[in-house]
């Protein structure tokens, strides 16, 4: 079946250093990935998101590529911020399902 | 524009309890979901619904039922609670697309069980 996986966490960086989170998935067809993130004690919100091969996704100053070749759906920061510490969820969506397959999410803890 | 809301924030049970948590949302969206977020585990899907009077399951569904009676509000019930079910739940909503469109998430719910 389809599904999500992300590397596991916690990541811990020092303010402005670079940010990579990776994910990849599984899943028949073409589907469309998703990134939400969720703050401490809050629910989730999407960061952004990509609908097909090779599109970019971006918000925030977060960006990650639809990368069909490799399965892949990176997310990327130049410059983390203390704001950004949350949990980090990549998950996919089939066409025409609007059911959503979470990986397990990615702890970001940045310190000044 | 409230967006999602859910009742109760938290909630203790005794095992054997029933209880109801209630998600609500003012954007007219048609899908609504429940899913339980454990530790390790993600999100998983428990039960959706795709319009007012209609629901399915999702991945985990035992132990839980739902209702849609109104198209604002998706309930979900726990008729005979056990420890297992300790988690945190979220309600989403989302306008019916073709797997393209952002759900929209409410705070939680911290249910745990005894």
């Amino acid at each position: 079946g389809d599904s999500v996986t992300q590397m596991e966490g916690p990541v811990t960086l020092s303010e402005e250093a670079f940010l990579t989170i990776n994910c990849t998935y599984t899943a028949t067809g073409y589907p469309s990935l998703f990134w939400y993130v969720q703050y401490p004690g809050e629910g989730l919100q999407l960061l952004l998101k990509a609908t097909k091969a090779d599109d970019k996704g971006s918000n925030k100053g977060f960006e990650a590529t639809y990368r069909k070749e490799t399965t892949s759906f990176h997310l990327e920061k130049g410059s983390v911020q203390v704001s950004d510490s949350a949990v980090y969820f990549c998950a996919l969506s089939r066409k025409n399902t609007d059911k959503l397959i979470f990986g397990t999410g990615t702890r970001l803890q940045v310190f000044p | 524009n409230a967006g999602v809301t859910q009742t109760p924030k938290f909630r203790v049970l005794k095992t054997g309890q029933s209880m109801t948590l209630l998600c609500a949302q003012d954007m007219n969206h048609e899908y609504m979901y429940w899913y339980r977020q454990d530790p390790g585990m993600g999100l998983r899907l428990i039960h959706y619904s795709v319009g007012e009077g209609t629901t399915a399951k999702g991945e985990v569904p035992d132990g839980y039922n739902v209702s849609r009676l109104k198209k604002q509000n998706f309930l979900l019930g726990l008729e005979s609670a056990a420890p297992s079910q300790t988690s945190v739940y979220f309600c989403a909503s989302s306008v019916p697309g073709q797997g393209t469109d952002t759900q929209y998430f409410g705070p939680g719910t911290r249910l745990t069980v005894l």
